[in-house]
C-alpha cells in the first residue's frame, strides 16, 4: 500500500547512456514532481507536472524529460548521461489546492553514471 | 528568486538539551513545511505551517511560522537520540514546487 513508489531503487549506468525512472502514486493526487538531491543533500525541483500543465526549472537540461502515461505516474527519461547526473532523485505528488497540500515524497532512485 | 536559508547547517547537541532550528525565506508565502531525512531514506513531512502565527507541535518538536519576518523555527524540545536526522524546511510559492533550504544536519548525543 506504498503511497509513492519508485523503480528502480538503484541505477548504475554509463556516461551517454539513456535511462528511464518510473514513479507511481495511489493516493489520487494530481500533481506530480520530480527534485534531484545531490551528493551535498541539496533538493531542487525539477519538474512539477498535473494534468494541465508542465512546469519546468529553467536549470535542467533538455536531455530530462518528464512523460506522464496517466494522473497516476510521472516517469523520468534521460537522455545522454553525464557524470554530473549522478544523483538521488525522488519523485513526490500532491493534492494541489486541498487544504494542507503535503507533498509525499518516493523512496528515490540513486542514479550513478560512470 | 526565492532564497531559503537554514540555519544552523550542522548541530550536534546532547540528548536532554533545548535547541532551535531557523529557517528565512525570501519572498511572500503562506505555505511552509518542515520535513525529515534519515540517512538514505526518503523525506518525511513533519509540519505543514499555513498561516500567519501558526504552531505546530508534535512530540518533543514544535514548529512555528511569522509570514510577516518570513521566518519558521523548529524548536527540539528535551533532545533524544532518536531525533538525529536531517532537518528540511520548504517553501511554496505555487505549481513550481517547493523550495528547500539546504538542512540542517542534527546529531543528538547521548
Amino acid at each position: 500500500d506504498t503511497a509513492v513508489s519508485q523503480t528502480p531503487k538503484y541505477l548504475v549506468t554509463q556516461m551517454g547512456n539513456d535511462k528511464s525512472i518510473k514513479c507511481e502514486q495511489n493516493l489520487g493526487h494530481d500533481t506530480m514532481y520530480w527534485y534531484k538531491q545531490d551528493s551535498k543533500k541539496f533538493l531542487k525541483i525539477m519538474f512539477s507536472y498535473n494534468n494541465k500543465e508542465l512546469i519546468i526549472n529553467e536549470t535542467v537540461p533538455n536531455r530530462f524529460s518528464p512523460k506522464s502515461p496517466d494522473k497516476a505516474h510521472l516517469n523520468l527519461h534521460i537522455n545522454s548521461l553525464e557524470l554530473g547526473d549522478s544523483a538521488v532523485y525522488f519523485c513526490a505528488s500532491s493534492l494541489r489546492g486541498a487544504s494542507t497540500d503535503t507533498q509525499y515524497f518516493g523512496p528515490g532512485t540513486r542514479l550513478t553514471v560512470l | 528568486e526565492l532564497k531559503v536559508e537554514q540555519n544552523p547547517l550542522f548541530l550536534s547537541m546532547q540528548e536532554g538539551k533545548n535547541y532551535t532550528i531557523y529557517c528565512n525565506y525570501s519572498t511572500t508565502s503562506d505555505r511552509l513545511y518542515w520535513y525529515r531525512q534519515d540517512p538514505g531514506k526518503s523525506l518525511e513531512s513533519l509540519f505543514v505551517l499555513l498561516s500567519n502565527g501558526a504552531v505546530k507541535q508534535e512530540g518533543r518538536l514544535m514548529a512555528s511560522l511569522d509570514t510577516k519576518a518570513r521566518l519558521s523555527t523548529l524548536h527540539i524540545t528535551a533532545a533524544v537520540h532518536d531525533l538525529s536526522a536531517t532537518y528540511f524546511c520548504a517553501v511554496d510559492v505555487g505549481a513550481d514546487g517547493l523550495t528547500f533550504g539546504k538542512g540542517t544536519h542534527l546529531i543528538i548525543q547521548p
